[in-house]
């Protein structure tokens, strides 16, 4: 069975400050990787997400993520966050071939002006 | 275009009672996905329709959930009776079958609170 762990569940940062969001996902065949987004009221939306190919990713927003299959991880960066971005985030797998996603349990980002 | 609908968006009910949730997704979208969200926790899915058929239902409570997408369009979920542990948002998603790697469109939700 797949399962996805995000280590960090609470980060707090000032704007302009760098972000990396740790996940790390157990499955040995191909996998879709994605990043999901959170907003306070709103509903999840998608921020990332890799199939195949080039392992560094650009997403909505100036996110990105980095597929290293050796690590079986794909982090979540941002050079610079802003306040807009405090939301809770993500990680997600599907296995290819099979749709559902497995997601992680999630990490709230808090961005303080 | 008009993203996933969700309905009631809010729901308390005392333990032993019955609750039904309805989605309709995103017009066209083949596949619907039912998640449960429980607080502080990622969603995880319940059940899984391709159409009007169940692709995967191994997570689904059989006992006192129940599924259902006639006409292979909207769907409804139903808790019978309800647990305390009930208490969670339930999520439905829906994906276009053909797109690449089947991305997943969310509505925004039914938190349920079982007292």
């Amino acid at each position: 069975a797949q399962s996805v762990s995000q280590h960090n569940h609470h980060v707090i940062l000032s704007e302009a400050a760098s972000l990396e969001l740790g996940c790390n996902y157990s499955y040995g065949g191909t996998v879709n990787l994605f990043w999901y987004v959170q907003y306070p009221g709103q509903h999840l939306q998608l921020l990332l997400k890799y199939f195949s190919g080039d392992p560094l990713v650009k997403g909505i927003k100036g996110f990105e993520a980095e597929f290293i299959k050796s690590k079986f991880s794909f982090n979540l960066r941002k050079p610079s966050v802003q306040w807009s971005d405090t939301a809770e985030y993500f990680c997600a797998v599907n296995a290819a071939g099979r749709r559902a996603l497995t997601f992680g349990s999630g990490t709230r980002l808090q961005v303080q002006p | 275009e008009a993203g996933v609908a969700q309905s009631p968006r809010y729901k308390i009910i005392e333990k032993r009672q019955s609750v039904a949730f309805w989605c309709n997704p995103i017009s066209g979208h083949a596949t619907l996905y039912w998640y449960q969200q429980i607080l502080g926790q990622g969603p995880k899915l319940l059940i899984q329709f391709q159409n009007n058929g169940v692709v995967d239902d191994s997570q689904l409570p059989k006992d006192r959930f129940s599924a259902e997408r006639l006409k292979g369009v909207d769907s409804t979920l139903k808790i019978q009776p309800a647990k305390l542990e009930d208490s969670a948002v339930y999520l439905c998603a829906s994906s276009f079958e053909y797109r690449e790697a089947y991305e997943q469109y969310f509505g925004p939700g039914t938190r349920l609170t079982v007292t």
